[in-house]
């Protein structure tokens, strides 16, 4: 167990819909980072957070969007979904800014039908 | 592209036999750090290696850094069926840098 939790598990939706798949770092880790892992790909980073503020975008679509709260727990919202959306997203956390060790939450797996 | 690329994508290997993966990448980096993925799980961390190294061991893995070469090695001595995963190598170049993740090697230890 790493430390890091997400929910939902699991999510089925249908094209065009709207959903938010929440993250709570490890107990003291500053940092959130998103990534989206599509079937047999590698991970695609989306987006980093640390202490709130953004610091580093990867390759996230315009419809994606995220933030960092202040309790440090991040959501990311998915908007007008399409069926090439479905993968297994994922947030890590790490102590600092510098990305050292990142610690992998289980993933959502959304399906978009 | 990726910055950093696994080879080979994937590799079959009997329970006892040793697995060698390698990492190659693209630009000058702060360190790389190879994860462990089992199927559809999260990444797990198992080893950092900083670009001022050479060779790292933890357990059986051992981890070598060329930055000459822009390349990485991860070796599993004596596999174990339960080595059986997706192995990753990450590059960080520092700063407010991303981390990069390659596609991968799937590794298959046969029993």
């Amino acid at each position: 167990d790493s430390g890091v939790t997400q929910t939902p598990k699991h999510l089925i939706t249908a094209t065009g819909q709207r959903v938010t798949l929440r993250c709570s770092p490890r107990s003291g880790d500053l940092s959130v980072y998103w990534y989206q892992q599509s079937l047999d790909q590698g991970l695609q980073f989306l987006i980093h957070y640390y202490n709130g503020e953004e610091r580093a975008k990867g390759n996230i679509l315009e419809r994606f969007s995220a933030q960092q709260f202040p309790d440090l727990h991040s959501e990311l919202n998915l908007s007008s979904l399409e069926l090439g959306d479905s993968a297994l997203y994922f947030c890590a956390s790490s102590v600092s800014w510098a990305a050292d060790t990142q610690y992998f939450g289980p993933g959502t797996r959304l399906t978009v039908l | 592209s990726q910055q950093g690329e696994e080879d080979p994508q994937a590799l079959s290997i009997q329970e006892g036999e040793n697995a060698t993966m390698n990492c190659s990448y693209k630009t000058s980096i702060n360190n790389l750090q190879w994860y462990r993925q089992n199927s559809g799980r999260g990444l797990v961390h198992l080893i950092l290696i900083r670009s001022n190294e050479r060779e790292k061991h933890s357990g059986r893995l051992r981890v070598t850094l060329d930055t000459s070469k822009k390349s990485s090695s991860l070796l599993i001595t004596a596999s174990r069926a339960a080595d059986t995963a997706s192995y990753f190598c990450a590059t960080d170049r520092g700063g407010y840098q991303k981390v990069t993740f390659g596609i991968g090697t799937k590794l298959q230890v046969i029993p």
